[in-house]
C-alpha cells in the first residue's frame, strides 16, 4: 500500500526566510510524485510532477527535488500570498509495470508567512 | 477553459436522503477520480475512472456509487446519505500522458 508522510503538519515563517517542507514516500515502483498548492476552500492547484530520483523543478520561489525516498519543496524568500496548504502526492506502479491510475496524498503542510 | 466544474457547490442533506455530485471536464482527460477531503484524513480516494467505460474502487468507497457517463462526465451518488459522509468532495482529471491531476473548487456537503 503506498504511504505519503509530510512534515512538518505547520509551518510558520517571517518574509524572506527560507524553508523546506518534506513530503517521505513509500510506494511500489514510483510513476510520479505530485505537489499541489491548497488555499483554504479551494481545491488544490497543480504546481509539479517528478518522476525520478535527481529530479528538479522550479516555478518562481518554489522548487521541489526528488530521492529514492523523499521529495522537499524548497521555498525561497517567501511571501505572504504564498500562504496555503501544500499537499504531496504519489502514483505507484503495479506489478506489471502499469500504473493504478490513482493518487495517494499526504496530510499536508499548513504554511503561514508573516509581513 | 473552465477545467474541472463540480455541481453543486454546496449542499445540506437530511440523513437517508440521496443526492447526486456532477462533475465535468473540458480538458479531452481519459481519467476521472473522486475525492473526500476530512480535516486530519487528507484527500482520500473514493472511485476513479482511468477510461470511459471503467470504474474502480478507491481506498473509501463504501456508501457510494459512481457513474462515468461520457469521456467529459463522472457523477458520484449517495443513494442514503449519512452524516459521517460530511465532507468536502473533490472531483479531478488527468491528462493521458499523466503528467497533470487537475482538481475542480470542491462540493461541500452537509449530512444532519
Amino acid at each position: 500500500e503506498d504511504q505519503v508522510t509530510q512534515s512538518p503538519e505547520a509551518l510558520r515563517l517571517q518574509e524572506g526566510e527560507s524553508s523546506s517542507l518534506n513530503c517521505s514516500y513509500t510506494v511500489s515502483g514510483l510513476r510520479g510524485l505530485f505537489w499541489y498548492r491548497q488555499d483554504p476552500g479551494k481545491g488544490p492547484e497543480f504546481l509539479f510532477t517528478l518522476y525520478s530520483a535527481g529530479e528538479e523543478k522550479e516555478k518562481e520561489r518554489l522548487k521541489a527535488t526528488l530521492t529514492k525516498k523523499e521529495s522537499f519543496l524548497h521555498i525561497t524568500a517567501p511571501k505572504p500570498e504564498d500562504s496555503a496548504t501544500y499537499l504531496c502526492a504519489v502514483e505507484g506502479r503495479n506489478a506489471g509495470g502499469t500504473s493504478y491510475g490513482k493518487l495517494t496524498f499526504g496530510q499536508g503542510t499548513i504554511l503561514t508567512v508573516h509581513p | 477553459n473552465a477545467g474541472v466544474t463540480q455541481t453543486p457547490k454546496f449542499q445540506v442533506l437530511k440523513t437517508g436522503q440521496s443526492m447526486t455530485l456532477q462533475c465535468a471536464q473540458d480538458m479531452n482527460h481519459n481519467s476521472m477520480y473522486w475525492y473526500r477531503q476530512d480535516p486530519g484524513m487528507g484527500l482520500r480516494l473514493i472511485y476513479y475512472s482511468a477510461s470511459e467505460g471503467t470504474t474502480d474502487k478507491g481506498e473509501v468507497p463504501n456508501g457510494y456509487n459512481v457513474s462515468r457517463l461520457n469521456k467529459r462526465e463522472f457523477s458520484l451518488r449517495l443513494e442514503s446519505a449519512a452524516p459521517s459522509q460530511t465532507s468536502v468532495y473533490f472531483c479531478a482529471s488527468r491528462n493521458r500522458e499523466g503528467t497533470e491531476a487537475f482538481f475542480g473548487q470542491g462540493t461541500r456537503l452537509t449530512v444532519v
